[in-house]
């Protein structure tokens, strides 16, 4: 069984531009949660989607959006990049969303601001 | 607001030594689930135990067991004969409601363990 698939595994913006993470979760589940990962603020959860529909909303401003295909496969995209953007993106997959906590990692996109 | 506190940002262990890593919440709900959950280096997260706060019954998986007190809002991770592999970055996490009945996870920072040949 194949696991969470994140592309690009790693890439390089400036700031001002804008950027589309993609999330392929494990075949046969339908929610997918977003986290942003840096060194000083550990996990920060974003949002997590079920069935097509946003679940859960994480304290991120605006310009981090979500959505989810009827495949289940999902994308984030963050506009207007900060410096601060900079961070480990990691999605995560589970039958039945964050309500029984086992979650599939990815190996999550790696964005560098410059 | 619920937070999950990780003591000890970095710890070291010979290979096959027993070692303890600490976690300590806060939450004023009686019925919640908490979790470890290791990070190698380069890889994905995986969840390493749960447990669900109304059972007295420390979880066990394999080599992986926990402490928890519930009382003194406590949950530790032993991990006994430790192996290299064992080398990876370790969360703390606790899964709240909230207002609208939905389901969260709350994350420490992290435990970097360091396992020694």
């Amino acid at each position: 069984k194949a696991g969470v698939t994140q592309t690009p595994r790693y890439l390089i913006k400036t700031r001002g531009q804008q950027v589309t993470l993609s999330c392929s979760p494990i075949s046969g589940h339908r929610s997918v949660s977003w986290y942003q990962q840096t060194p000083g603020q550990g996990l920060q959860f974003l949002f997590e989607y079920f069935s097509e529909t946003q679940r859960n909303k994480g304290n991120f401003p605006g310009r981090f959006s979500g959505r989810q295909f009827s495949n289940s496969r999902s994308e984030m995209n963050v506009s207007t990049l900060e410096l601060g953007d900079s961070a480990l993106y990691l999605c995560a997959s589970s039958r039945q969303g964050t309500n029984t906590g086992e979650l599939f990692f990815g190996e999550g996109s790696r964005l560098t601001v410059l | 607001a619920q937070t999950v506190t990780q003591s000890q940002p970095e710890m070291s262990v010979q290979e096959a030594e027993t070692v303890t890593l600490s976690c300590t919440y806060d939450t004023s709900e009686s019925n919640y689930y908490l979790f470890w959950y290791k990070q190698p280096p380069s890889r994905q997260m995986i969840l390493v135990i749960r447990q669900e706060a109304y059972k007295q019954q420390n979880a066990t998986e394999n080599r992986f067991s926990v402490n928890f007190q519930k009382a003194a809002k406590s949950f530790s991770l032993k991990i006994s004969d430790s192996q290299l592999g064992d080398t990876a970055m370790y969360f703390c996490a606790f899964m709240k409601q909230d207002a609208g009945n939905n389901r969260k996870l709350i994350w420490g920072l992290g435990t970097s363990l360091a396992v020694n040949p």
